[in-house]
């Protein structure tokens, strides 16, 4: 089945230790989003790559940074993780962007801990 | 400006009977709407969507039909089940693709 996977679904890191998320998609899609989802939050978006192209939303700390090597992979660096920063971090899909029909499909996210 | 708005949780329900977990939203043009949920620590799945006024999105019993004269997406289920129990999220796609997200409904279903 095509699909969105992120590894791993549960990561813990040292306060100012920096840490990679990882996020694998089967589905061929262009686009690649990475949301920040804090507890009993809506999703917060912090990124987005159509193909190459990175767009950083205006209010994302410079702290958060990504890579896309290929169309399959996109990760997510945090520089220097704070203990703000633990939450749940959701990778998207889409096969469209600047379409007001574009849907995205979601990895079942990776649950970040900072000590 | 684009937003959603959801009726707060969470909304309790006991086994088979009748859900609606309210949707509005203010946008300027014409989103698209869809439904997501989101089971404990998971990510979040598409339930359904619509992309033009008047059309109905339907998946596994829940149906939403989106309503541009209220400016509503109102979610509802004839009969819900325990395994429903989950948060419902409610977003629109504005014109550059970006979602906005509404703040989730968490639904409780007891047997």
């Amino acid at each position: 089945d095509a699909m969105v996977i992120q590894n791993p679904r549960y990561q813990v890191t040292q306060f100012g230790k920096p840490v990679t998320l990882s996020c694998s998609q089967t589905l061929n899609h262009n686009v690649m989003y990475w949301y920040q989802q804090k507890s009993s939050q809506a999703p917060k978006l912090l990124f987005h790559y159509y193909d190459k192209d990175f767009n950083n939303e205006a209010d994302t700390p410079d702290n958060f940074q990504s890579r896309r090597p290929n169309t399959s992979f996109c990760f997510l660096d945090i520089r220097s993780p704070g203990l703000g920063d633990a939450a749940m971090y959701l990778c998207a899909t889409s096969s469209q962007t600047g379409v007001v029909r574009a849907t995205q499909y979601f990895g079942p996210g990776t649950r970040l801990l900072v000590l | 400006g684009n937003s959603v708005t959801q009726m707060e949780g969470p909304v309790t329900l006991s086994e088979e009977a009748f859900l609606t977990i309210n949707c509005t939203y203010t946008a300027t043009g014409y989103p698209s709407l869809f439904w997501y949920v989101q089971y404990p620590g998971e990510g979040l799945q598409l339930l359904l969507k619509a992309t033009k006024a008047d059309d109905k999105g339907s998946n596994k019993g829940f149906e939403a039909t989106y309503r541009k004269e209220t400016t509503s997406f109102h979610l509802e289920k004839g009969s819900v089940q325990v395994s429903d129990s989950a948060v419902y999220f409610c977003a629109l796609t504005t014109s550059d693709g970006k979602y906005i997200f509404g703040t989730g409904t968490r639904l409780k279903v007891l047997a």
